[in-house]
């Protein structure tokens, strides 16, 4: 089934404990990306990467860290969480816009920071 | 920048009802657009993807609609269900100033289908 897989679904840490929010994708797709839904604000892009070794900043890059060793695998690291990353994160992944790829979304990990 | 806009942020209609839900989006430079569902809680479910050179696409009781030129879509929905009720997003994918891609969203719309 093809599918985009985050681990954990949910999360409860302390303010300053490093945390990784694994993402992985079996569609091969090219593009893969992270984002944050919060109450009010909706849905806003974190990080984007284009390809292996090939990341860009979103709307809401602070506090985050990406990597894309791997096609498959676009992890979220937080180095240094605080309460205000305390939200919904989905990975999402797809072919180019120019192949006329839609989204496909994982379950949502949802992350308390306290 | 895009901006995407949904209206109304809340619906609800009786069980049998047809109902529309509506989009814009201020900047007609996309590439496609998106409606996803959205449980509470949930994760985000594709219903349907328009291509910016289509008109519409349809999908069992679902059709959506996009007038790129006006910045406009709509999903209606055909003969809802109680099983319908849920936040609909819509989603127009675009090229970003530094060459990167992404999904600017609408807040969505809660739909409530009453039995």
């Amino acid at each position: 089934e093809a599918q985009v897989t985050q681990n954990p679904r949910y999360l409860i840490t302390v303010t300053g404990k490093k945390l990784t929010v694994t993402c992985s994708q079996n569609m091969n797709h090219e593009y893969m990306s992270w984002y944050r839904q919060d109450p009010g604000l909706g849905l806003r892009q974190i990080y984007y990467s284009m390809n292996v070794e090939v990341t860009d900043k979103g709307d809401v890059p602070e506090g985050y860290k990406v990597s894309r060793k791997e096609k498959r695998n676009f992890p979220l690291i937080l180095e240094s969480p605080s309460p205000n990353q305390t939200s919904l994160y989905f990975c999402a992944s797809s072919e180019p816009g120019q192949t006329f790829g839609g989204y496909t979304f994982g379950s949502g990990t949802r992350l308390t920071v306290v | 920048k895009q901006e995407v806009t949904q209206i109304p942020a809340a619906l609800s209609v009786p069980e049998g009802e047809n109902l529309v839900l509506n989009c814009s989006f201020t900047d007609s430079a996309i590439y496609n657009l998106q409606w996803f569902r959205q449980d509470p809680g949930k994760g985000l479910t594709s219903l349907l993807l328009i291509q910016s050179s289509q008109r519409e696409q349809t999908s069992g009781r679902l059709n959506a609609s996009l007038d790129k030129s006006s910045g406009r879509s709509t999903l209606y929905i055909a003969a809802s269900q109680p099983g319908d009720s849920a936040t609909y997003l819509c989603a127009v994918r675009l090229v970003t100033q530094g060459g990167s891609e992404k999904l600017v969203f609408g807040k969505g719309t809660k739909l409530t289908v009453n039995p």
